[in-house]
């Protein structure tokens, strides 16, 4: 079946430098990739996604590139900060009988040290 | 602004129990209703969509059973039966489907936990 893998189950970057995620698929029709941030005890929270038509997207601090050809997605987030810390789940879009779903990686715990 | 409410947000569940979760809309702009599971390694799976009154659809995972029913345009019902492992019930929403697909939101979740 249709699988999203997420390389990094954990990462730990100093205050202010780079964090990266990577992320790869299996389904070629997949056109839609979000990531989403999950801090502990709370719920899942949307922060950015793209889509098959583009190969890059920026949102403040965060930039999502998508490499096609590759099947593969990542996550760079700047200057990172101590309240970035959390749970980063990457997902690609599956479309089938009952719509779209969203297929999950497992997940990649961030921890942002000062 | 919430989207969604779920009721209960936790709940202990005696082994053999079932449990009747909720999930109400609270913005019809976003009709595309969901159900995914979070279970204790933090692992989601995507359970169910349910866009239209009436529909109905059951599945079995490893750890539990489930039921799901789209009751009105604003209220899903999903019931947890067969429970033997903890996990915790996301209600989602997003505006469409297809090449409308966009950005699907969260609801606060209901823990279950197995006694």
């Amino acid at each position: 079946g249709e699988k999203v893998e997420q390389h990094e189950s954990t990462l730990s970057v100093r205050e202010g430098d780079s964090a990266v995620i990577n992320c790869t698929y299996t389904d070629t029709a997949s056109s839609y990739f979000p990531w989403y941030k999950q801090e502990a005890g709370k719920s899942l929270h949307f922060v950015i996604d793209i889509r098959s038509n583009v190969d890059r997207k920026q949102s403040q601090r965060l930039i999502v590139l998508l490499d096609k050809k590759a099947k593969r997605f990542s996550l760079h987030i700047t200057a990172t900060q101590p309240e970035d810390s959390a749970i980063y789940f990457c997902a690609a879009s599956v479309y089938g009988s009952s719509g779209n779903k969203l297929i999950f990686g497992i997940g990649t715990l961030l921890s942002v040290k000062p | 602004v919430t989207l969604l409410e779920q009721n209960p947000r936790w709940r202990l569940v005696p082994r053999g129990q079932a449990v009747n979760l909720r999930c109400i809309l609270k913005n019809s702009q976003y009709p595309w209703m969901s159900w995914y599971q979070q279970d204790l390694q933090k692992q989601l799976q995507w359970l169910f969509t349910l866009r239209s009154p009436g529909d109905k659809e059951v599945k079995s995972l490893p750890g539990a059973d489930y039921l799901a029913t789209r009751v009105t345009d604003t209220e899903l019902r999903l019931q947890v039966a067969n429970m033997s492992q903890g996990r915790t019930l996301y209600c989602t929403c997003r505006t469409g489907t297809g090449i409308n697909y966009a950005e699907q939101f969260f609801g606060p979740g209901t823990r279950l936990t197995v006694l």
